[in-house]
């Protein structure tokens, strides 16, 4: 059965404090990893797709990265407005996209 | 194009009724999907679209929902004697897809809907 597991469920950090959330996954066929951020009241917001193990892709102070098994979002130098929850979803080869319950990320100033 | 319009944002209704939600989508995309969140959730999947064709629903989606999408353009939800565990926000999001690639999604805002 195809499944996502997001960790840790919160994390709350200081300002410019680095760290990662981690998205573990099995699928039976990896079609694409993607990672969204959604702000309260709102739908989620697409950051990156990723397609194959050993793939990265940067935004500002985001980098995501990808294995067979996990991928991490780092988060380098977070600022407040960095504050969301951050999903993780997974398309496999057979079914539509299914996404982790999300990392609530709080940066306090 | 400013991106998947969802209508209403909110819906209050109460249990035993009919509630139906609208959704436009990014009009180059050619899926339409339909999820359900609930508080502290991911998205859940309920159905999508290709064009005007409807491909799957899921297992979870009762037959007191039923959604169309005429003439491939904008999308309706429809929840028949709704109860109160049909509280959610129901999310559209629209993608572009072709044989090797599904771009990302673009997700609209939602509509929250809260039975009593």
């Amino acid at each position: 059965e195809d499944q996502v597991t997001q960790s840790p469920e919160a994390l709350r950090l200081q300002e410019g404090e680095s760290s990662s959330l981690n998205c573990s996954y099995t699928v039976s066929g990896l079609r694409g990893l993607f990672w969204y951020r959604q702000d309260p009241g709102k739908g989620p917001e697409f950051l990156f797709t990723l397609y194959s193990a050993g793939e990265e892709k940067e935004k500002e102070r985001l980098k995501a990265t990808l294995t067979k098994k996990e991928s991490f979002l780092h988060i380098t130098a977070p600022k407040p407005e960095d504050s969301a929850t951050y999903l993780c979803a997974v398309r496999p080869i057979n079914n539509d996209m299914r996404f982790g319950a999300g990392t609530r990320l709080t940066v306090k100033p | 194009d400013t991106g998947v319009s969802q209508d209403p944002r909110h819906k209050i209704t109460k249990r035993g009724q009919n509630v139906t939600f609208r959704c436009d989508p990014i009009s180059e995309h050619n899926r339409l999907y339909w999820y359900r969140q609930t508080l502290g959730q991911g998205p859940e999947f309920l159905t999508y679209f290709q064009n005007e064709a409807q491909l799957e629903k899921s297992r979870l989606l009762s037959d007191r929902f039923s959604a169309e999408r005429p003439k491939g353009s904008f999308s309706t939800l429809e929840i028949q004697r709704t109860e109160q565990g049909d509280s959610a926000m129901y999310l559209c999001a629209s993608s572009l897809a072709t044989d090797r690639y599904n771009y990302g999604y673009t997700f609209g805002s939602g509509t929250r809907l809260t039975v009593v």
